[in-house]
C-alpha cells in the first residue's frame, strides 16, 4: 500500500476552521482518499473519501490536490469533541483493508 | 441497532494462558477485522473475514486464530498469551457491495493485559 505522510499534531481553537495536512506522493491511480478519526478511549469511525474531486459530507470536507500527491482534511468549524487522533488512508474504494499509520493528533482549545 | 460490540471489554492474562475474543455485529456486513493497537501507535490489521467460514491473514497474524462460523461473529483466539500481545483490540466490520462505499464500523475495543 501507498505511504502517507501526517504532521504529528495540530492545536487549534473553538470554533475555527482547522486544515489537516496528507502527503501520498506515492498514490496509485486506483487508490481512493479515506480519513477515519478516533476519539479518546474509543474505536476509529469514519469521516470521509475521495477519489480524484472535492468532496464535502456532514462531518467535514476533502480538499485533494491536482495531482492527487497531498489532500487536506477541513473540518470548518472546530469543537472540543472534534479532538481526536485522525488517520489519512489510501486503500482501494472498498476499503477492505485499512493500513493506519500514526495519524495527527488534534487538540482543540476552548 | 447495537453497531459493533466487543466481549469482554477488559482481560488481564498471565502469560501461556488462552482466551477468545468476540466481535458481533448486527448490520448483516459481509466483511469483519481484527486489529491490535499498541501506545501511540496507528491499528494493525491480524486477521479478517471476507464472508462466513473464510478467514485471512493481515499484518500481523502470529500467536492469533480466528474462527467466523456465523455470518455476524468474529472471533479471535490467544492460544498461549505473551506479555507482547499487550495490546487494545478492536474489531471492526464493513458492507462488501461493490458499487458503494465500504466504511468500516469499529467496536469500542478490549483492553487487554498480559503479565
Amino acid at each position: 500500500d501507498a505511504k502517507t505522510t501526517q504532521p504529528n499534531s495540530m492545536e487549534s481553537n473553538e470554533e475555527e476552521p482547522v486544515h489537516l495536512p496528507c502527503n501520498h506522493s506515492t498514490i496509485s491511480g486506483t487508490d481512493y482518499i479515506h480519513w477515519y478519526r478516533q476519539l479518546p478511549s474509543q474505536g476509529p469511525e469514519y469521516v470521509i473519501h475521495g477519489l480524484t474531486s472535492n468532496v464535502n459530507n456532514r462531518m467535514a470536507s476533502l480538499a485533494i490536490a491536482e495531482d492527487r500527491k497531498s489532500s487536506t482534511l477541513i473540518l470548518h468549524r472546530a469543537t472540543l469533541r472534534d479532538a481526536a487522533v485522525y488517520y489519512c488512508i489510501l486503500s482501494l474504494a472498498s476499503g477492505s483493508r485499512l493500513t493506519f499509520g500514526e495519524g495527527t493528533q488534534l487538540t482543540v482549545n476552548p | 441497532n447495537a453497531g459493533v460490540t466487543q466481549t469482554p471489554k477488559f482481560r488481564v492474562l498471565k502469560t501461556g494462558q488462552s482466551m477468545t475474543l468476540l466481535c458481533a455485529q448486527d448490520m448483516n456486513h459481509e466483511y469483519m477485522y481484527w486489529y491490535r493497537q499498541d501506545p501511540g501507535m496507528g491499528l494493525r490489521l491480524i486477521h479478517y473475514s471476507v464472508g462466513e467460514g473464510t478467514t485471512a491473514k493481515g499484518e500481523v497474524p502470529d500467536g492469533y486464530n480466528v474462527s467466523r462460523l456465523k455470518k455476524q461473529n468474529f472471533l479471535l483466539g490467544l492460544e498461549s498469551a505473551a506479555p507482547s500481545q499487550t495490546s487494545v483490540y478492536f474489531c471492526a466490520s464493513s458492507y462488501s457491495g461493490v458499487f458503494s462505499y465500504n466504511e468500516q464500523f469499529f467496536g469500542p475495543g478490549t483492553r487487554l493485559t498480559v503479565l
